[in-house]
């Protein structure tokens, strides 16, 4: 099992730009999250979905969408890119509620100009 | 909503010391998890503790839930330079039980 697959791992993009911030999972797990951690904030949720087709939004959910279509996959997509956005996001998944823990992705590096 | 409070947000230990940081809540928790984080890496679950009074061992870290359920732990015995990196501690909350983090505690160990 190759886990929670993050692409790309690194990112720079213009302000106005849009892009999405790939997710892929192999371990057959309900539940997915997108994070974002910037220095001193911790990890802060942006969207989460617990199942293909249901989504929700997190803590900071504005400047981002998410869609589910399929078990597997929970792209994040960054519709006009701002400075603000500047982070490292984690995607991360779990079976339903968590209770093993969430696997997260490795990241990727976000850093808009 | 619910939130975890974990203070300081750093705190530097000699190699072989003991370590011990808390995750603090107003609010009754109905499970805590714990995750670790080394610098450049991403969080990496460490435990889940769901009743009252729980404590879990893994080597020389013990976790512990408090008896009313509004804070938990984390003890590291002697520490290492292993050990270095940020822990976090994370609540689920709401109907769909999404997670939410505290904002960690970073630790360095002088060798």
């Amino acid at each position: 099992n190759a886990g929670v697959t993050q692409t790309p791992k690194f990112q720079v993009l213009k302000t106005g730009q849009s892009m999405t911030l790939q997710c892929a999972q192999d371990m057959n797990h309900e539940y997915m999250s997108w994070y974002r951690q910037d220095p001193g904030m911790g990890l802060r949720l942006i969207h989460y979905s617990v199942g293909a087709g249901i989504t929700d939004q997190g803590e900071v959910p504005n400047g981002y969408n998410v869609s589910r279509s399929t078990t597997e996959d929970f792209p994040l997509r960054l519709l006009s890119a701002a400075p603000s956005q500047t982070s490292v996001y984690f995607c991360a998944s779990s079976y339903s509620r968590g209770a093993g823990g969430y696997t997260f992705g490795s990241g990727t590096r976000l850093t808009v100009v | 909503g619910q939130q975890v409070m974990q203070i300081p947000q750093y705190q530097h230990v000699q190699e072989g010391e003991d370590f011990t940081t808390y995750c603090n809540s107003s609010t009754t928790l109905s499970n805590i998890q714990w995750y670790k984080q080394r610098p450049g890496g991403h969080p990496v679950f460490l435990i889940q503790l769901v009743k009252s009074g729980e404590v879990k061992k893994q080597k020389r870290l013990t976790f512990q839930f408090g008896e009313a359920k509004k804070n938990s732990s984390l003890h590291i015995t002697a520490t290492q330079t292993t050990d270095v990196g940020t822990y976090f501690c994370a609540l689920h909350t709401g109907a769909n039980s999404k997670l939410t983090f505290g904002k960690g505690i970073t630790l360095s160990v002088r060798p």
